[in-house]
């Protein structure tokens, strides 16, 4: 089965501008996350859905965020606008079922954002 | 609230001995505890998982981890370290409820031939 896909690997963009991050989940897992790694340091929530509704958004930073997920399927990640702190390394991850976390995360490769 | 602390952000061992990567964690309700560990421009990757059954678990490519409640511990132990091991490991703690998991700083266990 094909694994989480992002895209894409990488992004430099300047303060100020937009960035979309995508996310493709294995085929089937209701469940979809994003999470975020700034330089050094620990990776942190940024929010859950279950099929296309926000289950939880807690970890979302600030307004400059937007997540969506469409039809339950592929889920995007757009900033606007970039400010330099938003640089990192931003993973999405998929699940299966409804057993939170006792389910095994499958997480991509990771989109490197750099704003400069 | 929940939270974990990873002892040494870098750890280097030679080929062939014990790899020893130290995790505490902090949760108020029973914990599910988690190693991942994540290779070179490549995602996390599940490791092993605690959630209340035995205390010692047992994970891929030879890894295990024990849980020992009253040092609020969650060590990832392997009795010897191949050249392959080399990775950023992560442990990661969620409540039995939870949908959302909290991670460590992190680990990066260098292996020296």
């Amino acid at each position: 089965e094909a694994g989480v896909t992002q895209f894409p690997s990488h992004s430099v963009i300047e303060k100020g501008q937009t960035v979309t991050l995508r996310c493709d989940p294995i085929s089937g897992h209701d469940n979809l996350y994003w999470y975020r790694r700034v330089m050094g340091k620990e990776i942190k929530f940024l929010l859950h859905f279950v099929k296309e509704s926000k289950q939880d958004e807690s970890g979302m930073p600030n307004n400059r965020f937007l997540a969506e997920r469409t039809g339950g399927t592929y889920s995007t990640l757009k900033v606007q606008p970039a400010e330099l702190e938003d640089s990192g390394v931003y993973f999405c991850a998929s699940s299966q079922g409804s057993q939170g976390t006792r389910s095994p995360l499958h997480f991509g490769n990771g989109t490197r954002l750099t704003v400069t | 609230a929940q939270s974990v602390t990873q002892l040494g952000s870098h750890v280097s061992v030679s080929e062939g001995a014990l790899v020893l990567l130290r995790c505490n964690y902090s949760s108020s309700v029973p914990p599910y505890l988690f190693w991942y560990v994540q290779y070179p421009n490549q995602g996390l990757q599940l490791l092993l998982k605690y959630t209340s059954a035995a205390t010692l678990v047992k994970g891929i490519n030879g890894f295990e981890a024990e849980f020992k409640k009253s040092e609020t511990s969650f060590h990832l132990t392997k009795p010897s370290a191949h050249m392959s091991d080399a990775a950023e490991y992560f442990c990661a703690v969620s409540d039995q409820y939870g949908n959302k998991l909290v991670f460590g700083a992190g680990t990066i266990l260098r292996v020296k031939s």
